[in-house]
């Protein structure tokens, strides 16, 4: 299995203000991606990265408002901008380990962000 | 919305029973996988089944596939009280030429297991 760290692992924050999420992974992936899940609900893709390309936002989600970072292929960033309530979620990193013979993503811990 | 739905939505039995949580899905998958969860913290992936499977086992779990149907279940035989937590499938979708797949999650089945 993959280590995968987020950092921060619990963050509260001000309406307005922005939150950057770190992944970092213990070995080279092609394909990270990032969820969300609200309280209580499941998880949904926010997008894809790929090292070297522009982030793949699913509907409903936008670069401005989740600005998504891929300098390298163990590390990504997600910013959450202009944050308002409805954000407080849990934003999950996850990798696609497909190089390891495996067809199964690997999961981060977490970051649990709370707007006030 | 693509997401599944897994029903039900919660469960509660009693330590030593079989617990069943059923998907239904939408659209063609390459495969099917559940995930644990324990109180809003990190995945742990459990089980995958590919779409030309029909069921698979591993130690107290047992997955069963129907594409024709676009559904599955998961199956926790002897439970305990370890196992509760919440548990989701997802169905994997291809995103690449490269055998890159991106992962759609249910709505989830919260599961408690009374001691």
């Amino acid at each position: 299995s993959a280590v995968i760290s987020q950092k921060p692992s619990r963050d509260i924050c001000q309406r307005g203000t922005s939150l950057t999420i770190q992944c970092q992974v213990d070995s080279q992936v092609t394909m990270m991606f990032w969820y969300r899940q609200q309280p209580g609900q499941s998880l949904t893709l926010i997008a894809t990265a790929n090292q070297g390309s522009e982030a793949t936002y699913e509907s409903g989600f936008v670069i401005d408002k989740f600005p998504i970072s891929r300098p390298n292929l163990t590390f990504s960033t997600l910013t959450v901008s202009n944050l308002s309530p409805e954000d407080s979620s849990i934003y999950l990193c996850s990798v696609d380990l497909r190089r390891r013979n495996t067809d199964t993503q690997y999961f981060g811990p977490g970051t649990r962000l709370t707007v006030l | 919305s693509q997401q599944g739905e897994e029903d039900p939505q919660a469960l509660s039995i009693q330590e030593g029973e079989n617990a069943t949580m059923n998907c239904s899905y939408k659209t063609s998958i390459n495969n099917l996988q559940w995930y644990r969860q324990n109180s809003g913290r990190g995945l742990v992936h459990l089980i995958l089944i590919r779409s030309n499977e029909r069921e698979k086992h591993s130690g107290r779990l047992r997955v069963t596939l129907d594409t024709s149907k676009k559904s599955s279940s998961l199956l926790i035989t002897a439970s305990r009280a370890a196992d509760t937590a919440s548990y989701f499938c997802a169905t994997a979708h291809s995103i690449s030429n490269f055998g890159n797949e991106k992962l759609t999650f249910g709505t989830g089945t919260r599961l408690t297991i009374i001691p």
